[in-house]
């Protein structure tokens, strides 16, 4: 079974500030995805970023990118230029690349950012 | 842009009640999931369906839930009998057969056991 710790449950930064949100994960896997979603108050989840298991290159998406280190199982989020409206939960989850089948997603506790004006 | 959709919104039902929440997925979309996310905590996986059956379920999936597909655009959880701990928000999840990496959430329902 897979594991996914989120070691900070809330982090406060300024607004334009650049933020960094911490994951690591267990897994036996050698082949999977890894993603961060957003939840802001209305509950929704929100896809942010994603990453192949496979692929060296970081994923980057405008003002958000990854730091993706596999042996150290670690997956970490930076904001940059935060704006209010990144104010929300973000959660870290895992799922293992399954070939055609559908295998859910595990995630994370969460971190609760906060931007402040 | 298509997206998931759920009803309703908030259901408020007694302890023992049996409630369907209701699901339409994006229509070409294949797989088809459940997550569940307990006010303050963190969303976990229920259950998937494909191909008209289930594919993969987590160990909270009991036999007090069900799922279906109905009728080709719905797909719905039962829940046959509400407990106090059945509270929280219910999302639905879709993706595609060729993007396993995507899965598209909808708003969520929040059910309410009294």
């Amino acid at each position: 079974a897979q594991t996914v710790t989120q070691s900070q449950p809330e982090m406060s930064v300024q607004e334009a500030e650049t933020v960094t949100l911490s994951c690591t994960y267990d897994t036996s896997e050698s082949n999977y995805y890894l993603f961060w979603y957003k939840q802001p108050p209305s509950r929704q989840m929100i896809l942010v970023i994603r990453q192949e298991a496979y692929k060296q290159q970081n994923a980057t998406e405008n003002r958000f990118s990854v730091n993706f280190q596999k042996a150290a199982k670690s997956f970490s989020l930076k904001i940059s230029d935060s704006q209010l409206g990144d104010t929300a939960m973000y959660f870290c989850a895992f799922m293992k690349e399954s070939g055609g089948g559908a295998d859910g997603l595990t995630f994370g506790k969460g971190t609760h950012l906060i931007i402040q004006p | 842009e298509p997206e998931v959709t759920q009803t309703p919104s908030h259901q408020v039902t007694q302890m023992g009640q049996e409630v369907i929440l209701r699901c339409v997925p994006i229509s070409n979309h294949l797989y088809f999931y459940w997550y569940r996310q307990i006010l303050g905590q963190k969303v976990e996986f229920l259950v998937s369906f494909y191909n008209n059956e289930i594919s993969e379920k987590s160990e909270i999936f009991d036999d007090q839930f069900s799922v279906e597909r109905p009728d080709g655009s719905n797909f719905t959880l039962k829940i046959r009998s509400t407990k106090l701990e059945d509270s929280a928000m219910y999302f639905c999840a879709s993706r595609t057969y060729w993007t396993p990496n995507e899965q598209f959430f909808g708003p969520g329902t929040r059910l309410t056991v009294l």
